[in-house]
C-alpha cells in the first residue's frame, strides 16, 4: 500500500524568504506525485505533478518540485514567498494498481510580513 | 461557470437527522469521488464512480450512501447521523483514472 508522509505540520516563513515543503512517500510500484494547495476555505487545487521525464517540475506561480527516487521524496519548493501562498499544501501520491490519490496530513505555510 | 460544484455549502444539523449533499460537474470528466476532511485536514477518500459504476468504497460506515444518476452527478445520502460525521466533504472529478482531481468548494457539515 502507499502512504505518504509530510513531516511539518506548519511552517513559518517571512515573505520573500525562501521554503522548502518537504513529503515522502512509500509504494513498491511506479507511482505520480502531487502537490495540491487549499486556500482558507476553499477546495483544493493541483499545484504541480510529476508523471515522467523531467524530474523538476515547475508550477506558474513559481513553486517547484524534484523528484527523487532514491529518497522517496518529492520536496516543494519556492526560492521568494509571497503573502498570498499562504494555505495548506498537501502533497500525494496515486499509483495504477489501487486507482486512488492518496494524500500526507497536509503542511500549513504561513507567510509573514 | 463553475467545475464542480457541490450544495449545500453549509449543513447544520441535529444528531440522528438524515442529510444528502450534491455534486455536478460540468468538465465532461468520467470519474467522481467524495473525500472527507477532518478538523485535523486529513483528507480520506470515501468513494469513486466511474461512468456511473462504483469503483471505489473505503471503509465507510453503511449509514452514507453514494448515488451517481449519471456520469455528471454524485450525490451522498448520510442517514443517522452522528457528530463524528462533522467534517467538510469534498466532491471531485478526473479524467480517466488519475491523480489529478478537480475540487469542489466542500461542503461543511456539522452535527450537534
Amino acid at each position: 500500500a502507499q502512504s505518504v508522509t509530510q513531516l511539518d505540520s506548519q511552517v513559518p516563513v517571512f515573505e520573500e524568504a525562501p521554503v522548502e515543503l518537504r513529503c515522502n512517500y512509500s509504494s513498491s510500484v511506479s507511482v505520480y506525485l502531487f502537490w495540491y494547495v487549499q486556500y482558507p476555505n476553499q477546495g483544493l487545487q493541483l499545484l504541480l505533478k510529476y508523471l515522467s521525464g523531467s524530474t523538476l517540475v515547475e508550477s506558474i506561480n513559481g513553486f517547484e518540485a524534484e523528484f527523487n527516487k532514491s529518497q522517496t521524496s518529492f520536496h516543494l519548493r519556492k526560492p521568494s514567498v509571497h503573502i498570498s501562498d499562504t494555505a495548506e499544501y498537501f502533497c500525494a501520491v496515486f499509483t495504477g494498481g489501487g486507482n486512488k490519490l492518496t494524500f500526507g496530513t497536509g503542511t500549513q505555510l504561513k507567510v509573514e510580513l | 461557470d463553475t467545475a464542480v460544484s457541490q450544495t449545500p455549502k453549509y449543513l447544520v444539523t441535529q444528531m440522528g437527522n438524515d442529510k444528502s449533499i450534491k455534486c455536478e460537474q460540468n468538465l465532461g470528466h468520467d470519474t467522481m469521488y467524495w473525500y472527507k476532511q477532518d478538523s485535523k485536514k486529513f483528507l480520506k477518500i470515501m468513494f469513486s464512480y466511474n461512468n456511473k459504476e462504483l469503483i471505489i468504497n473505503e471503509t465507510v460506515p453503511n449509514r452514507f450512501s453514494p448515488k451517481s444518476p449519471d456520469k455528471a452527478h454524485l450525490n451522498l445520502h448520510i442517514n443517522s447521523l452522528e457528530l463524528g460525521d462533522s467534517a467538510v466533504y469534498f466532491c471531485a472529478s478526473s479524467q480517466y483514472l488519475a491523480g489529478e482531481l478537480f475540487f469542489g468548494e466542500g461542503s461543511r457539515l456539522t452535527v450537534l
